[in-house]
């Protein structure tokens, strides 16, 4: 069975950068049929794409996040993560990362989602 | 790229059916049949119900069914249960290596 892991800090300081890592269990992250993702969701929202990488560390981002997103992979840990940068109250949200299948698009297996709050 | 359109709820009473559209544009969901659809309980992680449109992974009833017409996909949940209530969210590749994500529509059974 799949599993995701999401883990960080809860409380980020505005401007400061918000960074996330996600363990994968059950599959490796090595796999060529997906790619790994991050999705959030402010509290009462809906679901947002902030983007996807490959084993290869090729990423693709939403275009209204790019500036401020980065991901990585860490294939000896079965790990990837999420750096967001000059973080704003409106980043606050849960962030959920889960395995997107290559092609088609649709994640198949969660996280249980972490909540980050911006604040001072 | 602009979220998907979902109605914010639709309703229904156990055993009827009932219907939630996603629209799109001709540079997602019109052009490509890569829509799917997550349930999500208050306080859960959203789960895959349908994917490219019409295809359920295993476990998910028979009762749910996607389709797709123009610039707009449906979700028919028939049957409804106690246990359909909830957030309904529809995804679609929206080119260029990006995906988009309804407003989400919660459903309440009566």
């Amino acid at each position: 069975q799949v599993q995701l892991q999401e883990s960080g800090p809860g409380l980020v300081k505005p401007s400061q950068t918000l960074s996330l890592t996600c363990t994968v269990s059950g599959d490796s992250i090595t796999s060529g049929n997906y790619y790994w993702g991050w999705i959030r969701q402010p509290a009462g929202k809906g679901l947002e794409w902030i983007g996807r990488i490959y084993t290869s560390g090729n990423t693709n981002y939403n275009p209204s996040l790019k500036s401020r997103v980065t991901m990585s992979i860490a294939t000896s840990k079965n790990q990837f993560s999420l750096n967001l940068k000059s973080v704003t109250a409106a980043d606050t949200a849960i962030y959920y990362c889960a395995r997107l299948k290559s092609y088609y698009y649709y994640f198949d297996y969660w996280g249980q989602g972490t909540l980050v709050t911006v604040s001072s | 790229q602009s979220a998907l359109t979902q109605p914010a709820s639709v309703s229904g009473s156990p055993g009827q059916s009932i219907t939630i559209s996603c629209t799109g544009t001709s540079s997602d969901v019109g052009i490509y049949d890569l829509v799917s659809w997550y349930q999500q309980h208050p306080g859960k992680a959203p789960k895959l119900m349908i994917y490219e449109v019409i295809k359920r992974p295993s476990g998910v009833s028979n009762r749910f069914s996607g389709s797709k017409s123009g610039n707009t996909a449906s979700l028919t949940i028939s049957g409804l249960q106690a246990g359909d209530e909830a957030h309904y969210y529809c995804s679609s590749y929206a080119g260029g290596s990006t995906l988009v994500f309804g407003g989400g529509t919660y459903l309440t059974v009566l």
